[in-house]
């Protein structure tokens, strides 16, 4: 069964990049079929797709993001990360990685909060 | 920019039904979105219901389904139980790559 444990600081401060690693266990990111995404909540409100890479290294990101968001695939560690550059308090949420497949999100990470704080 | 709208809020009796919806701001909403549909309780992280429009995820039950109705898409739960309290979400995927998250709708059991 696959699993998702993302990782990273919990504390960023403004303007600078918040650094998240996705970690999938129990099979191989490089599985023909996946994509790797990475979606955000902040508190009480909804969720946000941020953007996703393949193996190959192919991303596609949310337009609304795009010139902060960088997500990069490490294919011998199994991982996958998300950078997001100048932040701010709007950043401020829940972070998830999920796979997706048959363009849906079938499994989700538990989820890190990260804040954006001085 | 794309908006994909819900309903804020939806009351069900148990053992009632109740019919979500996920609209575009501009456009109908069809099997080429290949909507899908999350499941959210409080400090728990989504979990997939529909896919391709009607598609249950494993383990799902039947009560839950996906359609298209008119120029949305839309989810339905039949014979709603208490545990069924939780957020909706849909997504939409808009093509290049693209998705977006509906709105979000919290549903009351009551």
């Amino acid at each position: 069964q696959v699993q998702l444990q993302e990782s990273g600081p919990g504390l960023v401060k403004p303007s600078q990049t918040l650094s998240l690693t996705c970690t999938v266990s129990g099979g191989s990111i490089s599985s023909g079929s996946y994509f790797w995404s990475w979606i955000r909540q902040p508190a009480g409100k909804g969720l946000e797709w941020i953007g996703r890479i393949y193996t190959s290294g192919s991303t596609n990101y949310n337009p609304s993001l795009k010139s902060r968001v960088t997500i990069s695939v490490d294919t011998s560690k199994n991982q996958f990360s998300l950078k997001l550059s100048s932040v701010t308090a709007a950043d401020t949420a829940v972070y998830y990685c999920a796979s997706e497949v048959l363009y849906s999100f079938d499994i989700w990470g538990q989820g890190t909060m990260v804040t954006v704080s001085s | 920019q794309t908006v994909v709208t819900q309903e804020p809020s939806f009351s069900v009796s148990p053992g009632g039904t109740v019919t979500l919806t996920c609209g575009l701001s501009s456009g109908s909403v069809s099997t080429s979105y290949y909507p899908s549909w999350y499941q959210q309780t409080p400090g728990q992280a989504p979990r997939t219901l529909i896919y391709s429009t009607n598609t249950h995820s494993s383990g799902v039950p039947d009560r839950f389904s996906g359609s298209i109705l008119g120029n949305k898409a839309a989810l339905t739960i039949t014979g709603a139980q208490a545990d069924d309290e939780s957020d909706y979400y849909c997504v939409l995927y808009m093509g290049s790559g693209i998705y977006v998250f509906g709105t979000g709708t919290k549903v009351n059991v009551l």
